[in-house]
């Protein structure tokens, strides 16, 4: 069973950092894929990053770019999104997601139960 | 970027009717079309993935069609536990792109 948990969420203060991590379980990690999703309260879904599997390839939301650098550690089954210069409209609950396809065999992605950011002062 | 418009914002509906929501990209993104629910306070839940494919333990009352633009997902025999917000999600390119939401509500 795919099993997704995201931790590190809390309050930080505009133009401050946090680190969120995603511990993955289930499924060959390093086989995937792996994005971070946000949900600002009362909004909808917003994609923020996405990772290769070998890490090689990252990409970005426009707005998030040059302020979040995702990551991750296959040794460790993690994946990360490291989040500097944080603005209020950064406050979401943050979600891990595993990507659709490996080796030509594709799912829906599976979600974790999310972590909140709030950034305020 | 591609746009993902969703159609309509919200709808209400009876006890075992059919609904239809209607998910249109900016652009051709082949099948690449995926459709989530999401209840309120849960993370979202995989429906459809490859616009018509059916997630693995989702009832077969969800349905997905459409290519390149334009896409449906149906909802038969509604029922009390489909109130839900439902989304799609373009992932052919970079940034991946999701629809504005469909609330769904039993009447």
């Amino acid at each position: 069973e795919v099993q997704l948990l995201e931790s590190g969420g809390g309050l930080v203060q505009p133009g401050g950092s946090l680190r969120l991590a995603c511990a993955a379980s289930g499924f060959t990690f390093s086989s995937y894929v792996m994005h971070w999703v946000r949900q600002a309260p009362g909004k909808g879904l917003e994609w923020v990053s996405g990772i290769s599997g070998s890490a090689d390839k990252t990409y970005y939301a426009d707005s998030v770019k040059g302020r979040f650098t995702i990551s991750r550690d296959n040794s460790k089954n993690a994946l990360y999104l490291q989040m500097s210069s944080l603005r209020a409209d950064d406050t979401a609950v943050y979600y891990c997601a595993k990507g659709y396809c490996s080796g030509g065999v594709c799912r829906g992605p599976d979600w974790g139960p999310g972590t909140l950011v709030t950034v305020s002062s | 970027d591609i746009q993902m418009t969703q159609s309509p914002s919200s709808l209400s509906a009876s006890v075992g009717d059919r609904v239809t929501i209607t998910c249109r990209a900016s652009q051709g993104i082949s099948n690449y079309l995926a459709w989530f629910q999401q209840k309120p306070g849960k993370a979202p839940k995989s429906l459809i993935y490859a616009a018509s494919s059916l997630q693995s333990g989702v009832p077969s009352k969800f349905s997905g069609s459409g290519s390149g633009t334009d896409f449906t997902l149906s909802i038969s025999s509604l029922q009390p536990e489909d109130s839900a917000t439902y989304y799609c999600q373009q992932y052919n390119n970079y940034p991946l792109t999701f629809g504005g939401g469909t609330k769904v509500e039993i009447k």
